[in-house]
């Protein structure tokens, strides 16, 4: 059982490039998330979607896309790479939350991102 | 003022001890808590969740959770060297659906 799945592993991309992040899922979860985290800023959230169809901000969507493009499959895309966007992005699952409370998130493996 | 508040750390522990890793979270109406473990270069790692005031173990972990006080704690006892990693807490803020806010993570390193 993969989990939630992250490619490339490892990017290097010069600024003004553009590139796309991949995630997928085999849990079956109705939610994904994208995160980047910096050193000293811990993990915050970039996009969202809640369910297959839906894609929702969150706290840095500034020079980001997102994509639902299945249940399974989240991606991210920089259309135009910048040094800021120099970080580790993690890719997240899970149940969608009830009335009363959240299931918890899993995360891939991250991908390590160099804009220079 | 950030939503979800941690200790950076390091905190420092020996071998064998009671590790205590606090958060504090700024609205009264979250439903719902989590604490990840991170080891350097690995993806975070859920470890607990708790939705209700009190106590929750689970093997060397316990979860504590003070809603009126609008605080979260996971105790580690008989810490061991394997538990040194960043720790991170992760709330579900107020009526925000899905979205959890993590904190910045505490680093605890346990002292052979």
């Amino acid at each position: 059982n993969a989990g939630v799945t992250q490619t490339p592993k490892f990017q290097v991309l010069k600024t003004g490039q553009s590139m796309t992040l991949q995630c997928a899922q085999d849990m079956n979860h109705n939610s994904m998330y994208w995160y980047r985290q910096d050193p000293g800023m811990g993990l915050r959230l970039i996009y969202y979607s809640a369910s297959e169809g839906t894609t929702d901000k969150g706290e840095v969507p500034n020079g980001y896309n997102v994509s639902r493009l299945n249940k399974r499959e989240f991606s991210l895309r920089l259309e135009s790479a910048a040094p800021s966007q120099t970080s580790v992005y993690f890719c997240a699952s899970s149940e969608r939350a009830s009335k009363y409370s959240n299931q918890p998130q899993h995360f891939g493996d991250g991908t390590r991102l160099s804009i220079l | 003022q950030k939503e979800v508040e941690q200790n950076s750390g390091p905190l420092s522990v020996p071998e064998g001890a009671i590790a205590s890793l606090n958060c504090t979270y700024s609205d009264r109406g979250s439903q719902s808590f989590f604490w990840y473990r991170q080891y350097s270069g690995k993806s975070p790692e859920l470890i607990m969740s708790i939705y209700s005031n009190g106590d929750k173990e689970d093997g060397r972990f316990t979860a504590q959770l003070n809603k009126a006080s609008q605080y979260v704690s996971l105790l580690i006892r008989d810490s061991q060297p394997s538990d040194s990693a960043t720790y991170l807490c992760a709330v579900n803020l107020g009526n925000a659906g899905n979205m959890l806010t993590f904190g910045g993570g505490t680093r605890l390193m346990v002292k052979p």
